[in-house]
């Protein structure tokens, strides 16, 4: 069965300080896709990045970063320098790819809560 | 561009009322997809519609309808509403399978008394 686990579920930082948001999943599927989404108080799901199960290399966008580790299904983003404009809920989410369709599952989501 | 727009922003219905939430897809996408997000929970999958049929579905009763029209726009219909479908009900597009991603909408917010 397919689950994304997100233990942490309130995280709260002083600007400028580095954060990991973590993430965990479940699947058979050799096929998958992994996403992070960020939701403000407007209810919004902002899409933040997707990584293919075949593509194990890191990603760093600005300040965002991405660590994917198959080895132990893993999703890991870290917002380095963080600011207050990052306060949200981040969710993680999976897609697999071999279904009739592609619905997400969403782990519980982290709330982060960046003060000045 | 305009994103995904979902018609009304709030709702108040009375327990067992129905209820009919509308999604108007990103352009250019053509498979729309519904979620339930509780407070404080992650979204869950309703279901998905591609080509005006449903697509898939998640573990919903058979209370959760919906509808996808020729323009790609769809609707979410709630019959014999229950207090526990009070929600952010949250409506994404995408191209195809959406393997690339979803662009969501900023959701209804359903109260049910």
């Amino acid at each position: 069965a397919q689950k994304v686990t997100q233990a942490q579920t309130e995280i709260s930082v002083v600007e400028k300080e580095d954060v990991t948001l973590d993430c965990v999943y479940e699947t058979r599927d050799t096929t998958y896709y992994l996403f992070w989404y960020k939701q403000p108080p407007s209810g919004e799901l902002v899409f933040l990045i997707r990584r293919n199960s075949f593509d194990e290399q890191n990603e760093i966008s600005g300040r965002y970063s991405w660590n994917f580790q198959k080895s132990t299904s893993s999703f890991n983003f870290t917002i380095t320098a963080s600011q207050v404009v990052d306060s949200a809920v981040y969710f993680c989410a999976l897609s697999e790819a071999n279904q009739a369709g592609t619905a997400l599952i969403f782990g519980k989501g982290t709330t982060l809560s960046v003060s000045s | 561009d305009a994103g995904v727009t979902q018609s009304p922003t709030h709702l108040i219905k009375t327990r067992g009322q129905q209820v009919t939430l509308r999604c108007s897809p990103k352009s250019g996408h053509d498979t729309v997809s519904w979620y339930q997000q509780a407070l404080g929970q992650g979204p869950q999958f309703i279901f998905q519609y591609y080509e005006e049929e449903e697509r898939q579905r998640g573990n919903f009763p058979d209370r959760f309808s919906g509808h996808q029209f020729p323009n790609y726009s769809s609707e979410l219909n709630v019959n014999a509403l229950l207090l526990g479908d009070s929600a952010l009900y949250l409506c994404a597009s995408s191209s195809g399978q959406g393997i690339y991603g979803y662009t969501f909408g900023s959701g209804t917010r359903l109260t049910v008394v």
